[in-house]
């Protein structure tokens, strides 16, 4: 069965403070991908990779970074958090037009 | 940049009932039209997806596009309270993953 995990559950950063948000996938897909999920705004694409050394940029990238330094791996960087990114992030993995897995969630709050 | 609009934005039904969701969305060259089903504090899981105009059924869903009128719809047949949910409809566009409605919060009372 497809997995997609995601570390940690939750987090509580401080403004400026530097976060890495984690996500591993057994799936052995090429895609993976990072979502953050807000009231009012649903789920927004924030960057997309396409194998191992890949990525880019969604819809919402400003203040974010990713890296996937493997095809397991992607993970989700904030250099310098700020109170607007606290949300649920979500992280799933898919081949090209197909299905999408999500990951738990992480659930983050910046003070 | 796609959108994608889903109503009603909730949506009381008894059990056995049919629960009914609707979608449009911007662009008719989109690829495959999916839904999804959340439940409270996990991560969203694929319904049913729909590529070609028509209808598609899979169990209890049935899915209709209709790619002139940018118009897709889910029925979910003889709803269940294990069904009470929200339900995301997205859009897959090209290899930028998925763009999503708001969704439908679905309650299914016994």
């Amino acid at each position: 069965e497809a997995a997609v995990t995601q570390s940690p559950r939750n987090k509580v950063a401080v403004t400026g403070g530097k976060v890495t948000l984690s996500c591993n996938q057994t799936n052995n897909h090429n895609n993976m991908y990072w979502y953050r999920q807000d009231t009012g705004h649903g789920l927004r694409l924030i960057h997309y990779s396409y194998g191992a050394g890949s990525t880019e940029k969604g819809d919402i990238p400003d203040g974010y970074k990713a890296s996937r330094p493997s095809q397991e791996n992607f993970s989700l960087i904030l250099e310098l958090a700020t109170p607007s990114q606290t949300s649920v992030y979500f992280c799933a993995s898919g081949d090209l037009y197909a299905e999408q897995f999500f990951g738990p969630g992480t659930r983050l709050t910046v003070l | 940049q796609e959108k994608v609009q889903q109503s009603p934005e909730s949506l009381i039904v008894p059990e056995g009932a049919m629960s009914s969701l609707n979608c449009t969305f911007s662009n008719s060259a989109s690829q495959s039209i999916w839904w999804y089903q959340q439940h409270p504090g996990k991560g969203p899981e694929a319904l049913i997806s729909i590529f070609s105009n028509g209808n598609k059924k899979e169990g209890r869903l049935t899915v209709y596009l209709n790619r002139a009128s940018l118009h897709v719809s889910l029925h979910i047949r003889d709803s269940q309270p294990s069904d009470s949910a929200v339900y995301l409809c997205a859009v897959n566009n090209y290899a930028q993953g998925l763009t999503f409605g708001l969704g439908t919060r679905v309650s299914v009372f016994p």
